[in-house]
């Protein structure tokens, strides 16, 4: 595997159930971001880690739950998800998020419905 | 507020024509620029970035973009579209603020045979 992969690449799920979106980067990357992507929007940031620490939350809500357990993996978990949740949740990473010239890679991204 | 401006939501050219895709961004101070593509269903791929360095940027697939300090822009040009070219590009700032970038809201591009 190279560059960035996340599974699964589509979900389905019901408002009451719990499922964990997982992406992994083989770059040797130290910083890992969560976005979600949805219709007519623009891409909005949600979580930021940098070597495993949580360093921006932007302000999403408790339904969704981030882990980092090392550089190279992050979760998202999910319940009690709204129908307003389903879009396309793009994982991305960088070496880290020192300066401003690091660009990101981004997986492929993950296509929730919520029913 | 920093923000960043991506003029047209879509742009239609015919295979061979040129391509313009304009970004303008908010300018509190130097910032890094990005383009991004996204092709259909699939994530984000780099095509250039800028980062103080040359004004004119290459990129991959034939692209290019020009910082202009005096007009806050980052347009992106190619002189000969392709059919392959057909996806939704995105500009991004980033002003050095713990990895955050900013992204455009986007601009579908279809190229017509």
């Amino acid at each position: 595997e190279t560059g960035v992969t996340q599974t699964p690449r589509h979900l389905v799920m019901g408002m009451t159930n719990k499922k964990s979106l997982k992406c992994e980067q083989h770059l040797g990357h130290n910083a890992m971001y969560w976005y979600k992507q949805s219709a007519k929007k623009p891409l909005e940031l949600m979580f930021v880690y940098n070597f495993k620490e949580q360093t921006e939350n932007n302000s999403v809500p408790s339904r969704f739950s981030p882990e980092c357990p090392n550089s190279s993996h992050l979760f998202l978990h999910l319940h009690t998800l709204q129908p307003e949740d389903s879009a396309l949740y793009l994982c991305a990473s960088s070496q880290d998020i020192a300066g401003g010239s690091s660009e990101q890679y981004f997986g492929p991204g993950t296509r929730l419905t919520v029913t | 507020a920093q923000s960043v401006t991506q003029l047209d939501s879509h742009v239609s050219v015919s295979e061979g024509t040129p391509v313009l895709l304009r970004c303008n961004y908010s300018s509190s101070y130097s910032p890094s620029l990005f383009w991004y593509v996204q092709h259909p269903n699939k994530g984000l791929q780099l095509l250039l970035k800028y980062t103080s360095a040359a004004t004119l940027v290459k990129g991959i697939n034939g692209f290019e973009a020009e910082f202009k300090k005096s007009e806050t822009s980052f347009h992106l040009t190619k002189p000969s579209a392709h059919m392959s070219d057909a996806a939704e590009y995105f500009c991004v700032v980033s002003y050095n603020q713990g990895g955050k970038l900013i992204f455009g809201q986007g601009t579908e591009l279809s190229v017509k045979p």
